[in-house]
This record gives structure tokens, sequence and C-alpha cells, in this order.
């Protein structure tokens, strides 16, 4: 079983849906949680950034982290054509070593 | 604020040859840590550098090295490419452990 799971997709949504994208993980060392976007041929982009349960909110964007089911979700109201991209999780340990774990990315198309 | 570099973006090398990869991370931040995406596996994590001391490894051979100056700049090296040696290089820096991690572009490497 992978450490970092994560649907591949791809998704597709109309304009001014709202997407909801998951992983699950499996090793309760996992503290901290973040969601990077990725557009083709680019870097990933930082978008999110927690590391409770609960949710965390920006803009048109929402975390959630459920620490005792071992999953979290990112949520985005309102999808844009331009929100467009691989979306990514990945989680650190709560140990020194400083090392992400990502999932393998879900393609997202918002069809204007 | 300037955001993380990576030189070269392209590079074409045959197989057998060597390469080496620089990163130039976030003004103050002195944590830097490689991956190397492919389509198959993803983002996978290579090493990470904290004032000038390699903290973390990930599974790979030892032709992949790297290392960290003085002024938190990196190199990535590897030696006697291989054609699956064929990925995006993404270097990471952040503050410290746990902290948040901001990616380059990336290197793209393709060995012929």
């Amino acid at each position: 079983q992978k450490e970092v799971e994560q649907d591949p997709g791809p998704l597709s949504v109309p304009e001014g849906a709202i997407v909801s994208l998951n992983c699950t993980y499996s090793n309760s060392a996992f503290q901290y949680f973040m969601w990077y976007r990725q557009y083709s041929r680019k870097g990933p982009e930082l978008l999110m950034y927690t590391y409770s349960s609960g949710n965390k909110e920006d803009g048109r964007f929402t975390a959630q982290v459920d620490k005792s089911s071992k999953y979290i979700s990112l949520f985005i109201r309102d999808s844009q054509p331009s929100d467009s991209a691989t979306y990514l999780c990945a989680m650190i340990s709560g140990g020194s070593n400083y090392k992400l774990t990502f999932g393998k990315g879900t393609l997202l198309t918002v069809n204007p | 604020k300037a955001g993380v570099t990576q030189t070269p973006r392209y590079l074409i090398k045959t197989r057998g040859q060597q390469v080496t990869l620089s990163c130039s991370p976030i003004s103050g931040h002195r944590s830097v840590s490689w991956y190397q995406q492919t389509p198959g596996q993803g983002l996978q994590f290579l090493f990470e550098y904290f004032s000038e001391t390699q903290r973390n490894k990930g599974n790979f051979p030892g032709r992949f090295s790297g290392r960290q100056f003085s002024n938190s700049r990196s190199e990535m090296n590897v030696s006697t490419l291989e054609l699956g040696d064929s990925a995006l290089y993404l270097c990471a820096s952040s503050l410290g452990v746990r902290a948040e991690a901001f990616f380059g572009q990336g290197t793209r490497l393709t060995v012929v």
C-alpha cells in the first residue's frame, strides 16, 4: 500500500462548479499537509498548508484535514478555467527529517 | 521577493554522461530539497540539505548526489546517466523543518 493515495482523475467540471479533491494516507506520522497546483511544464505552486484537523479557508480554496480517518481534501468554489491544472497533495511527518511525500496528483479541467 | 531559481531549464545529455543542476533558494531559506518527477512515479524525494548538511536521502542510487554551499545554494549531480533518468528535477526551499516548501520551475533533463 502506498503511503499516500490520490485519485489521478482526470476530473472535468463546468465553470462555476465546486470541486472536491481528496487524498488518503496510511502513515500516522504525517502531521503537516500541503496542497500544490501544477500547471503543465511548470513547478508546483503552494496553495494551502495545514497541520491540524479541521478546515482552513483561503479565498475560493478550503483545505480539510481529518487525522482520525487519515483523509485530506481540497475544495475549490466557483471554479474557473484558470484552475485547470494538476493538484498534488503532500505530507510531512512530525519528525526532524524534512521529506515531502506526494500523491500522484489529480488532473482537473474546468470547462468554460 | 525572488522565488526559487533553477538552472538550466532544459538539458539534453547522452547516456553515460554526467550532469549538474543548480538551485538558488528563496533568500533566508536554509533548507533545500530535491525531487524527481516522472509521469509514472510522480514526485519522488531525492535528498534534503540544511546548513550544508544532508539530513535525509531518498531511495535513489549513489549516482545521484548533491551538496549545499554556505549561501544555501545547492547543486545536484547525476553521474553515468541512464535513459530512465529523463525527468523533471525540482528543487524546493523552506525555512526549516515542517515549514512550507516552495518549488522552482524545474530542470527538464532528457537523456538520449
